[in-house]
């Protein structure tokens, strides 16, 4: 199994600019989270999915969007970067069957805008 | 609502040395508690949970924690720390009862340890 994989690994944006930070797993899990994760602050939720078609807001969604099409990806869309989404974003998987269930992460991408 | 607060963003040991890393939470239900632990510029992998039952949990590693409801602390803990250990540690709770429960983080906490 590959798990959680993203992609791209690394990142260099110019202000304005848009991309699609990639999130697929291979677990068939329902539920699907994209993270942010900024030195001395953790990781702070942006945005989740707990099915196809169905996705939420987190703690930090200004500057985001994302959409469920399947229950294998989760892309991460940045509609106009600005240099406070520097950041590394982290996508997290589990299963749906309960609050204990363990949530697996992918590598992450190191976004830099400039 | 919930919260998670880490003591100390950093903490240096020597090898062999105790490991004591500090987590207190808040949450107005049961919770359920969770150490992750993410090695350089890598993404973060469990090193151990708590949801219910026994309160002293094992996780990987030689790590362990022991949920005290009483004092709302999940401390992690390791008797003899290893040069591999050297990492940052996260705490994290999410709300119990329920289905899908956001995971709320510390700010983490760097273990450094010196041969």
């Amino acid at each position: 199994n590959a798990g959680v994989t993203q992609t791209p690994k690394f990142q260099v944006l110019k202000t304005g600019q848009s991309m699609t930070l990639q999130c697929a797993q291979d677990m068939n899990h329902e539920y699907m989270s994209w993270y942010r994760q900024d030195p001395g602050m953790g990781l702070r939720l942006i945005h989740y999915s707990v099915g196809a078609g169905i996705t939420d807001q987190g703690e930090v969604p200004n500057g985001y969007n994302v959409s469920r099409s399947t229950t294998e990806d989760f892309p991460l869309r940045l509609l106009s970067a600005a240099p406070s989404q520097t950041s590394v974003y982290f996508c997290a998987s589990r299963k749906g069957t309960g609050g204990d269930t363990e949530a697996f992460f992918g590598q992450g991408t190191r976004l830099t805008v400039v | 609502a919930q919260s998670v607060t880490q003591l100390g963003s950093h903490v240096s040991v020597s090898e062999g040395a105790l490991v004591l890393l500090r987590c207190n939470y808040s949450s107005s239900v049961p919770p359920y508690l969770f150490w992750y632990v993410q090695y350089p510029n890598q993404g973060l992998q469990l090193l151990l949970k708590y949801t219910t039952g026994a309160t002293l949990v094992k996780g990987i590693n030689g790590f362990e924690a022991e949920f005290k409801k009483s004092e709302t602390s999940f401390h992690l803990t390791k008797p003899s720390a290893h040069m591999s250990d050297a990492a940052e540690y996260f705490c994290a709770v999410r709300a119990g009862g329920t289905s899908y429960g956001k995971l709320t983080f510390g700010q983490g906490t760097i273990l450094t340890v010196h041969p």
